[in-house]
């Protein structure tokens, strides 16, 4: 079974604060995704990353892959409630294989 | 835009007893997939299909049963419930089979086994 492990488990911080989590494996990802679960509802896509040491910005939420290609982040400035939520990667370890899921971090942002 | 839509929101199932999870996407997309979500778990895989007509096996497929009878629809059989099968259950579909297109999920089934 690949494993992904995600970090921290848990976070909880202040509207305004920055934060940073993670997603690491032993193992190359042919691709890497990260998804965003709210309470009650199935998980939301938020960005595809193929390229070792690719970085997108989506708004406020910076994404980059490892040069290795084993390891990738999520970076949140300026964290608003809305921001609340579980978030989630997925990675592929080679082509054509179904996309496995980390635990998730667990976000809160308090007002 | 429906998406992906799952059927019934909650469910409790004696155990034993037997059910259809239903899931229906109307994007016209190759690739939907069940998985299950426990707490410190992540998802995952039960079963797959990359087509109409094609199934297999994921992660944890024992006690499930699946068919895919026509683009549209992908239901999950449960043929006797146990209480390690409460969860929370969620279908998703892709555009293409395992490739970097991303899934979309459905809102979810939680079952409680009793």
């Amino acid at each position: 079974t690949q494993l992904l492990e995600q970090s921290p488990q848990f976070l909880s911080i202040q509207e305004g604060e920055n934060l940073t989590v993670y997603c690491n494996s032993s193992s190359v990802f042919s691709s890497l995704q990260w998804y965003r679960q709210e309470p009650g509802e199935g998980p939301v896509l938020l960005v595809t990353v193929v390229t070792g040491g690719e970085v997108k910005k989506l708004k406020r939420l910076t994404f980059q892959f490892g040069d290795a290609r084993k390891d990738s982040s999520l970076h949140i400035t300026a964290a608003q409630p809305g921001d609340t939520g579980l978030y989630l990667c997925a990675g592929a370890h080679n082509y054509g294989q179904n996309f496995v899921f980390g635990p998730g971090t667990r976000l809160s942002v308090l007002p | 835009n429906a998406g992906v839509t799952q059927t019934p929101k909650f469910q409790v199932l004696k155990t034993g007893q037997s059910m259809t999870l239903q899931c229906a996407q109307d994007m016209n997309h190759e690739y939907m997939s069940w998985y299950r979500q426990d707490p410190g778990m992540g998802l995952r895989l039960i079963h797959y299909s990359v087509g109409a007509g094609i199934t297999d096996q994921g992660e944890v497929p024992n006690g499930y049963n699946v068919s895919r009878s026509t683009t549209e629809d992908f239901p999950l059989r449960l043929l006797s419930a146990a209480p390690s099968q409460t969860s929370v259950y969620f279908c998703a579909s892709s555009y293409r089979a395992r490739t970097n297109y991303g899934y979309t999920f459905g809102s979810g089934t939680r079952l409680t086994v009793v």
